[in-house]
């Protein structure tokens, strides 16, 4: 799998949005950027993952740009809820065994301030 | 509800007493894995399995056990416990690549500390 780079931590105003930046430079044609987060603790969740596109869903957007080599994941309307170690993590969806192994790294600890 | 739980929650152990976390989940998944998460290291894998009576080992099998005897459950055996298994786990299920979403969902973890 890819390697990432994400910025250790980054804070942000309540209602603000929060974009979190991912560098994934060496990423290839058929792997997909996915994004999880961690609330203190409790167990990862997924947030959104895509290939090219951008995506949007309930919780976030993802920004992917052209050449693929980042992406960014976007909080509308960050909440005090948010506060969490945010995963960027790039990876080909295989046929299962190993390749269905989610490689976290040390992610971005974003704060949301009231 | 879709959920992933695990049990017991908190357990502190002594070092060689057998014990066994529990893993089951409802949404019918495939793919069930173990993970444990040190300071530092991140979440690194333990054990995975496909289907039942099907599993295989990740990054970290070194003093664990698996079983996949039903499809809901995934237990995580530790025969003889030692004080560098002291972590926080996570069980994880999915639906198998080419079935849809390849979302994982995770446990709430098991923090274990083994004196």
């Amino acid at each position: 799998d890819a390697k990432t780079t994400q910025p250790p931590s980054m804070d942000c105003a309540e209602g603000r949005a929060a974009n979190l930046p991912c560098n994934h430079s060496t990423i290839s044609g058929n792997e997909y950027v996915y994004w999880y987060r961690q609330i203190h603790s409790q167990g990862p969740q997924y947030i959104i993952h895509g290939l090219k596109n951008n995506e949007t869903n309930e919780m976030a957007s993802l920004i992917i740009t052209e050449d693929r080599k980042s992406s960014t994941l976007i909080l509308p309307h960050a909440t005090l809820r948010d506060t969490a170690v945010y995963y960027c993590i790039v990876r080909v969806s295989l046929t299962g065994g190993s390749g269905s192994r989610l490689t976290f790294g040390e992610g971005t600890q974003l704060t949301v301030n009231p | 509800e879709a959920q992933v739980t695990q049990n017991p929650r908190y357990l502190i152990t002594v070092t060689g007493k057998k014990l066994t976390v529990t893993c089951s989940q409802n949404m019918n998944h495939e793919y069930m894995s173990w993970y444990r998460q040190d300071p530092g290291l991140g979440l690194r894998q333990i054990y995975y399995s496909m289907n039942v009576e099907v599993t295989d080992k990740g990054d970290v099998p070194e003093g664990y056990k698996v079983s996949r005897k039903e499809k809901r459950n995934f237990p995580l055996i530790l025969e003889s416990p030692s004080p560098n298994q002291t972590s926080l786990y996570f069980c994880a299920s999915s639906l198998m690549p080419g079935q849809g979403s390849y979302e994982q969902y995770f446990g709430p973890g098991t923090r274990l500390t083994v004196t």
